[in-house]
């Protein structure tokens, strides 16, 4: 069974820029969640989808948003980059929610200049 | 105060040896307690989860929580080198959909 899956693995932008993220969840997970990862903060919970819906927000600013489609494939998008925003951004997929199973995919690596 | 805290570490042991990994919360709503383990250049790979209270053992793992202290632990025993990873704690309210964690705590096994 094929894990998760995020493209593009590494990023380099440029203050300002904007980016989008994708993340194909492991086939029939319906569920996906983002997440920030950075030495200073952690692990930072940003959004999860499910059937398309978002159903919780991590505290962010509007510039970070996110969609899922109906085949459950997840992008999330930063508009406006700072260069705060270089980080690792990890994707989980699982059937029906956080309190199943979460399974990881291996990040996008994304540095702002 | 942060929701979560755990000790970054770094923590070196010798192979063979038991390790104590641990964690704090303020919240008393959270319900879900997980442990997660990370490898260099990896995402995190759930290693343990418990609803509530008690102890769950798997293997040389054995997770706790104490609801009552607030406080949660990993224990490893006969600790191996394959075991060095960063290890994270994560926790959840229930109907949140939305996962706390540690900054993790960066673990060495030495052989």
């Amino acid at each position: 069974k094929a894990g998760v899956t995020q493209t593009p693995r590494y990023l380099i932008k440029t203050r300002g820029q904007q980016v989008t993220l994708s993340c194909s969840p492991i086939s029939g997970h319906r569920s996906v969640s983002w997440y920030q990862q950075t030495p200073g903060q952690g692990l930072q919970f940003l959004f999860e989808y499910f059937s398309e819906t978002q159903r919780n927000k991590g505290n962010f600013p509007g510039r970070f948003s996110g969609r899922q489609f109906s085949n459950s494939r997840s992008e999330m998008n930063v508009s406006t980059l700072e260069l705060g925003d270089s980080a690792l951004y990890l994707c989980a997929s699982s059937w029906s929610g956080v309190t199943d199973t979460q399974y990881f995919g291996p990040g996008t690596r994304l540095t702002v200049l | 105060q942060k929701e979560v805290e755990q000790d970054p570490g770094p923590l070196s042991v010798p192979e063979g040896a038991i390790v104590s990994l641990n964690c704090t919360y303020s919240n008393s709503a959270f319900q879900y307690f997980m442990w997660y383990r990370q490898y260099s250049r990896k995402g995190p790979e759930l290693l343990m989860y418990t609803y509530s209270s008690g102890n769950k053992e798997d293997g040389r793992f054995t997770a706790q929580v104490d609801k009552s202290s607030k406080y949660i632990s990993l224990f490893i025993r006969d600790s191996q080198p394959s075991d060095s990873a960063t290890y994270l704690c994560a926790m959840m309210q229930g109907g949140s959909e939305k996962l706390v964690f540690g900054k993790g705590t960066k673990l060495t096994v030495n052989p």
